[in-house]
């Protein structure tokens, strides 16, 4: 079945520095989406891809659909303290929506 | 910021007990869902129900028993549980479209098994 794999399962950084977290999925996707876990909270909706190649920026947060839609990456540029907590992917193929196992950023202030 | 709503927040219960979680959404949605998180599995797909049909159950064990009365209301309910079932339950909604199923989540209720 189709299965989304997510790297590294954590992350500690010092404020200030980037980060970036990579999904890879078994199969090709028809969109891929990202998510926010913060400390105690429940998952949030960031954003979503759809075309092939597709980068998209929300401030310090560039996204990143692979040509091959199968592949995508979420880069954070100089760090804060309130990006600390989990980052999920979560593919959309033909089994409907698949979590990544999530990405747990955290930082040395 | 949510417009999916969980209660209660807090549930600890023992084996022998019989206990009901309840989500409400509030967004117009059509598909709700039932996610179990732990620290061992982040993200488990439980059930999904479509238009207030099941249309997805993940092998997930028969003391657990989800009701969808409607699409605006879902429930989990449970008995005879085990400790291993300790977990954060996130209820989610969407709007099932073509290439869409943006998950909303509710706050989730955080269940201990003694």
């Amino acid at each position: 079945g189709q299965q989304v794999m997510q790297i590294p399962q954590y992350q500690h950084v010092q404020e200030g520095e980037d980060f970036t977290t990579y999904c890879n999925s078994s199969t090709t996707l028809s969109n891929i989406q990202w998510y926010k876990q913060r400390p105690g909270g429940h998952p949030v909706f960031l954003i979503q891809l759809v075309k092939s190649g597709e980068v998209k920026k929300q401030k310090r947060l560039t996204f990143q659909f692979g040509e091959a839609k199968k592949n995508s990456s979420l880069h954070i540029t100089a760090t804060q303290t309130t990006d600390v907590g989990t980052y999920f992917c979560a593919g959309n193929g033909a089994q409907k929506l698949v979590f990544g196992q999530g990405t747990r950023l955290t930082i040395n202030p | 910021e949510t417009g999916v709503t969980q209660t209660p927040r807090h549930l600890v219960m023992g084996m022998t007990n019989k206990k009901s979680l309840k989500c409400e959404q509030h967004l117009g949605h059509n598909a709700m869902y039932w996610y179990k998180q732990s620290a061992k599995k982040p993200l488990e797909l439980m059930f999904v129900y479509s238009l207030e049909e099941r249309v997805e159950n993940n092998s997930v064990p028969s003391r657990f028993s989800p009701e969808c009365p409607n699409s605006s209301h879902l429930f989990l309910h449970l008995h005879t549980l085990q400790p291993e079932d300790s977990a954060l339950y996130l209820c989610a909604s969407s709007y099932s479209g073509p290439s869409t199923d943006t998950q909303y989540f509710g706050p989730g209720t955080r269940l201990t098994v003694l």
